[in-house]
């Protein structure tokens, strides 16, 4: 039940895309596509942003897109938004009803 | 989607007990499988445990297991934590999640854990 890895800190340029990135295992990430992405601004609860690693729920901008590939999900945000500017969460079924979710990576737009 | 609310957080004693609720709405709650989630101060998310839509399945973070208990009434749309023995590096903001995926999420409740 390790962490799923992303790297701590992205940034880039309002407009601009950024890719976050959330390494598993073949435990995890590699063999179910349960792969989830939230998005957490400072002292609110969580916000799904995309589910089954690429849908993405209603209402949710589709400058967000979600993409796994062996045992590694990304999440892309495409024209870059100060509102953007927040913490960003995987979470992955890792089978047997656990999950585990990733390190976290927080998006600064500079 | 199904709207969270917990409560039961505050600050309590080391090896003391604490019993968190989440209340859903709506009659779709009792057609999910529901998550206890909890975040540590300036810390990320950890998963700590999930229940089937009828109570019938449990599961644990390995960090959690014995101290730990999940449990749901569905007849009240209320899901549970009970937390045994408390320890300091159990503060943190305790949320309820809905679903495989986490389509809904409670507010937080805050367990302060200090003597």
């Amino acid at each position: 039940q390790s962490a799923l890895t992303q790297p701590a800190s992205v940034s880039g340029s309002p407009g601009q895309s950024i890719t976050i990135s959330c390494a598993g295992t073949s435990s995890d990430v590699g063999s179910y596509n349960l792969v989830s992405w939230f998005q957490q601004h400072p002292g609110k609860a969580p916000k799904l942003m995309i589910y089954e690693a690429n849908k993405r729920p209603s209402g949710v901008s589709n400058r967000f897109s979600g993409s796994r590939s062996g045992n590694t999900a990304s999440l892309t945000i495409s024209g870059l938004q100060t509102e953007d500017e927040a913490d960003y969460y995987c979470w992955a079924y890792a089978g047997s009803s656990t999950y585990v979710f990733g390190s976290g990576t927080k998006v600064t737009v500079v | 989607q199904v709207q969270l609310v917990e409560s039961g957080g505050g600050v309590v004693q080391p090896g003391t007990s604490v019993r968190l609720s989440c209340v859903g709405s709506g009659v779709t709650f009792r057609s999910y499988g529901m998550h206890w989630v909890r975040q540590a101060p300036g810390k990320g998310l950890e998963w700590v445990a999930l229940i089937s839509y009828d109570g019938n399945s449990q599961q644990y973070v390995d960090s959690v297991k014995g101290r730990f208990t999940i449990s749901r009434d569905n007849s009240k749309n209320t899901l549970y934590l009970q937390i045994n023995s408390l320890r300091i590096d159990d503060t943190a903001v305790y949320f309820c999640a809905s679903g495989a995926s986490g389509d809904s999420w409670g507010q937080g409740t805050l367990v302060t854990v200090s003597s």
